[in-house]
């Protein structure tokens, strides 16, 4: 149980696209979902808190009208990266919460390469 | 602010060897900590949390708030543990996760 499931895996686009990468949990509901960013050889940083139905809650230093959260329902939440540029090239994942106390469950991840 | 520390970028250690993954962190709260492991070409996966009080796969971690300290430790490492293993730290209500930089264990035959 508890599977986060993220689409694309893969992602190769030109310079000034918008991408849209998606989040679901399969078979739980998620009233929080989190949006991290991995760069090469480093660890997981969080970029924003996706809470149903709310706006996200961004971390310091992520432009929140670059990286637009929208969590609809309570098992999708989707994260578009607006006019990408080269510098945004990373590893995006996303990880999901069943409920307040709960731990979090991830996503295989999603590699974003803007060319 | 929050942060985790793992001194240890990669450890290797032969099977069967004791194993001990470190971990410190500073947050003026009462925090939550957790190990997540990512084996090879997988999601990242918790591993074990601190309030279950639990051991998963053989592994244990005791929070020491004296030391600000949750170490992962295993008495017999077994080469299926070779995979990243990082620790994180979430704040109170549930706020302010973070990540240590990860550790990669690799265990010999």
């Amino acid at each position: 149980g508890a599977v986060v499931s993220q689409h694309p895996s893969w992602v190769i686009c030109k310079s000034g696209t918008s991408v849209k990468i998606e989040c679901r949990s399969l078979d739980f509901q998620a009233t929080t979902m989190f949006w991290y960013r991995q760069f090469p050889k480093q660890s997981l940083m969080l970029m924003a808190t996706s809470n149903e139905g709310s706006k996200a809650t961004y971390e310091q230093g992520v432009e929140k009208d670059k990286f637009l959260i929208n969590h609809a329902s309570l098992t999708l939440s989707t994260l578009t990266v607006t006019s990408a540029h080269p510098e945004d090239s990373s590893f995006y994942i996303c990880s999901a919460r069943p409920g307040e106390v709960q731990p979090q469950h991830f996503g295989d991840g999603t590699r974003l390469s803007i060319l | 602010a929050q942060r985790v520390t793992q001194p240890e970028k990669l450890l290797s250690v032969f099977k069967g060897a004791p194993v001990e993954l470190k971990c410190n962190y500073s947050y003026s709260g009462s925090p939550e900590l957790f190990w997540y492991v990512q084996y090879s070409r997988q999601r990242l996966q918790l591993l074990l949390r601190h309030i279950s009080r639990e051991s998963i796969k053989g592994f244990t971690a005791d929070l020491n708030k004296g030391e600000t300290s949750f170490h992962l430790k295993k008495p017999f490492a077994q080469e299926e543990d070779s995979a990243m293993y990082y620790c994180a730290l979430e704040g109170n209500y549930g706020q302010n996760f973070v990540f240590g930089p990860g550790t990669r264990l690799s265990v010999l035959p």
